[in-house]
C-alpha cells in the first residue's frame, strides 16, 4: 500500500525567508510524486511533479521540489516567501508499477503561513 | 469553462435524504476522480472513470455511494439515505489522458453539509 506523511501540520516563515514544507512516501516502485496548494474554499491546483530524471523539479509560482529515493522525501521549497503563498499545500504519490491504474493518494496536509 | 465545474457548490440537506453533486469535467478528458475531502484532512479517492466506463470504485465508502458518467463527460455521483459523517467536500478532477504522470485538474468542490 501506498502513503504519504506530511509530519508538520503548520508551517511559519516570514516574507522573504525561504519555506520548506516536508513530504516521505512509501511506495513498493518507483514513485510519482505532486504538490498541489490549495486555497480557501476552492480546489486544488498542481504546483509540480517528479517523475523520472533530474532530482530536483522546478514548478509554477516560483516553488521546486526535491526528490530523495534513499530518504524517501520530496520535499517543497521556495527560495523567498511570499504572504500570497499562504495556503494549504499537500503532497500524493501514485505507484504505476503495478498492473492496471493506481489511485493517488494524498498527505494530510501542511499550512504555510507567511507574515509581512 | 475552461476548467472543472462543480454543482452546486454548497448543499445541505437532512439525514436519509438522497443528493447528487454534478461534475463537469474538461472538453475532452478522458480521465474523471472523485475525492472526499473532510475537514482537516486530504482528499481520499472514491472513484475513477475511463470515458464511462467505472474502472475503480474501490473508495466509495458504502453501498449508498453511486457514481456515474453515462456518456464519458458529466458524472454524477449520488448519496442515498445521507447520514451526518457524509458531510464532506467533494472534489471532481479530470485529467486529459490514462498517462499516470499527468496531473489532476480539480473542480473547486460540493460542499456538503448533513443536518
Amino acid at each position: 500500500a501506498q502513503s504519504v506523511a506530511q509530519p508538520e501540520d503548520q508551517v511559519n516563515v516570514a516574507e522573504g525567508n525561504p519555506l520548506t514544507v516536508k513530504c516521505t512516501y512509501s511506495v513498493s516502485g518507483n514513485p510519482y510524486l505532486f504538490w498541489y496548494v490549495q486555497y480557501p474554499n476552492r480546489g486544488l491546483q498542481f504546483l509540480l511533479k517528479y517523475i523520472t530524471g533530474d532530482n530536483l523539479v522546478k514548478g509554477s509560482y516560483g516553488f521546486e521540489a526535491e526528490f530523495n529515493k534513499s530518504q524517501t522525501s520530496f520535499h517543497l521549497k521556495k527560495p523567498s516567501a511570499l504572504v500570497s503563498d499562504s495556503a494549504l499545500y499537500f503532497c500524493a504519490v501514485r505507484d504505476p508499477s503495478g498492473s492496471g491504474y493506481s489511485t493517488l493518494t494524498f498527505g494530510k496536509g501542511t499550512m504555510l503561513l507567511v507574515s509581512p | 469553462g475552461a476548467g472543472v465545474s462543480q454543482s452546486p457548490r454548497y448543499k445541505v440537506a437532512k439525514r436519509g435524504q438522497d443528493v447528487a453533486l454534478r461534475c463537469d469535467p474538461i472538453s475532452g478528458h478522458v480521465s474523471l476522480f472523485w475525492y472526499q475531502q473532510a475537514l482537516g484532512q486530504g482528499p481520499e479517492f472514491l472513484t475513477y472513470f475511463q470515458n464511462e466506463a467505472q474502472l475503480d470504485k474501490s473508495g466509495l465508502p458504502s453501498d449508498r455511494f453511486f457514481a456515474e458518467r453515462p456518456e464519458g463527460s458529466v458524472s454524477t455521483l449520488k448519496i442515498q439515505r445521507t447520514q451526518q459523517e457524509d458531510s464532506a467536500v467533494y472534489l471532481c478532477a479530470s485529467s486529459p489522458n490514462r498517462q499516470q504522470g499527468q496531473p489532476q485538474h480539480f473542480g473547486d468542490g460540493t460542499r456538503l453539509s448533513i443536518l
